[in-house]
């Protein structure tokens, strides 16, 4: 089946550094999201990409759909001890009706020190 | 606006019992969605329903079942409980289908010994 390839699987940086991730697939992608899971917690949705190129910001975050659909980009810059948590990815191609299509990578494990 | 909201939050079971696990959706929102999370393999989505109706479903035996009531709430059941099933069951709702924006519950974490 489909897979989205993440990495890095983990970081750990100092605070104040700036952090890039990215995630691949093999398969094209009409949607792809970043989502962030904070201990305890559920993933919470950061930046959604609808078009290829897109580049959107939240904050210190932005993102990018890659020009080819098959991959994305998170960033952050200025990083503060409350980024931890696993940063997913996630694609979607928009089709069949249901959100079930909705494919995830395994995550990136992100640790600040202070 | 409330949020998702999963219960129990907590769960200790043997192996060969059964559990349901409760959500309760966004207002408004009529997709709900199940995810098992593990360690070893991440988020794997069970399965959706919208209107009460099953709209798609995961690679999981038929141990696992789920529902949607008139409500939007839903629950899932897991009969004949295997040490594997020990995970974070994590529900998430969205207004729309195909959008791939999910508002995720904080989870119920099975423990099966």
């Amino acid at each position: 089946g489909q897979q989205l390839n993440q990495s890095p699987q983990s970081m750990f940086i100092q605070e104040g550094e700036d952090v890039s991730m990215n995630c691949t697939s093999s398969s094209i992608f009409n949607t792809w999201l970043w989502y962030k899971q904070e201990p305890g917690e559920g993933p919470v949705l950061l930046i959604a990409l609808y078009k290829a190129g897109e580049l959107t910001s939240n904050g210190r975050l932005t993102a990018q759909f890659g020009i080819t659909r098959k991959d994305s980009f998170l960033n952050i810059s200025a990083s503060i001890p409350s980024d931890v948590g696993i940063y997913f990815c996630a694609g979607t191609r928009n089709y069949g009706g249901s959100q079930g299509n909705l494919i995830f990578g395994k995550g990136t494990k992100l640790s600040v020190k202070p | 606006k409330a949020g998702v909201t999963q219960t129990p939050r907590y769960l200790i079971k043997t192996r060969g019992q059964q559990v349901t696990l409760s959500c309760s959706p966004i207002s408004g929102h009529r997709s709900v969605s199940w995810y098992q999370q593990t360690p070893g393999q991440g988020l794997q989505f069970l399965f959706e329903y919208f209107s009460e109706t099953q709209r798609n479903k995961g690679n999981f035996p038929g141990r696992f079942s789920g529902r949607q009531f008139s409500n939007s709430r839903s629950e899932m059941n897991v009969s004949t409980l295997e040490l594997g099933d020990s995970a974070l069951y994590l529900c998430a709702s969205s207004l729309g289908l195909n959008t791939g924006e999910l508002f995720f519950g904080e989870g119920s974490r099975l423990t099966v010994l």
